[in-house]
């Protein structure tokens, strides 16, 4: 059983661009999380999503950033218009649903911003 | 508002001495709890998790950790470190939701 998949694992991009970073999440998992690691620093909760739906966004900043989860297909983590700020590692984790579960990361996307 | 505390932000060891961790929580009930390590650039693996009955949870390679509900801790233990120990260790906890994490510490192992 694979882990969880994240890709890219290294992104470049430059002021200004789109930055989109994919999470396949364990088979059978239908929950999805988010976080974002700045570099010295521990991982901040951004969102957390199951299939087709938003569960909790409380961690994303208010504008620039989007993420989704289809019914098909990877989560999606979307930056537009990147800034310097925006540089840091982005993990994905993911869980089935019930009580007394587990996240498990994905090896993080790691963006850089010029 | 949920918090963890790691307060120890580099710890040194040398190599076949103990080690423990500190991680201390605020949560308004017991809160799943959980140690993960990570290495340089690379993802976090889960090392041992706290969800109800037994304080004293046995993790991988070695390690444990005791939840200690009268001083809201969670610290993590190895009783003998190697050198591949040598990592950066995060404590976290949380429901079912979201897990919050603390800034983590830094194990550097000696010779």
């Amino acid at each position: 059983n694979a882990g969880v998949m994240q890709n890219p694992r290294h992104l470049v991009r430059r002021r200004g661009q789109e930055a989109r970073l994919r999470c396949s999440p364990m088979k059978g998992h239908s929950h999805v999380y988010w976080y974002r690691q700045l570099p010295e620093e521990g991982l901040k909760f951004m969102v957390y999503l199951q299939k087709e739906n938003i569960i909790d966004e409380s961690g994303m900043p208010k504008e620039r950033f989007s993420a989704e989860f289809p019914k098909e297909g990877p989560s999606i983590l979307r930056i537009q218009q990147v800034v310097r700020g925006d540089s840091a590692a982005y993990f994905c984790a993911s869980a089935t649903s019930g009580r007394e579960v587990e996240q498990f990361f994905g090896p993080g996307t790691r963006l850089t911003v010029l | 508002a949920q918090s963890v505390t790691q307060p120890d932000i580099h710890i040194t060891v040398s190599e076949g001495a103990s080690l423990e961790l500190r991680c201390n929580y605020s949560y308004g009930a017991t809160p799943y709890l959980f140690w993960y390590v990570q290495s340089p650039g690379q993802g976090l693996q889960l090392l041992l998790k706290y969800f109800s009955g037994d304080t004293l949870v046995q993790g991988i390679k070695g390690f444990e950790a005791e939840f200690k509900r009268s001083q809201s801790s969670f610290n993590l233990r190895k009783p003998s470190v190697h050198w591949s120990d040598a990592a950066e260790y995060f404590c976290a906890g949380g429901g079912n939701e979201k897990l919050t994490f603390g800034t983590g510490t830094r194990l550097t192992i000696i010779p």
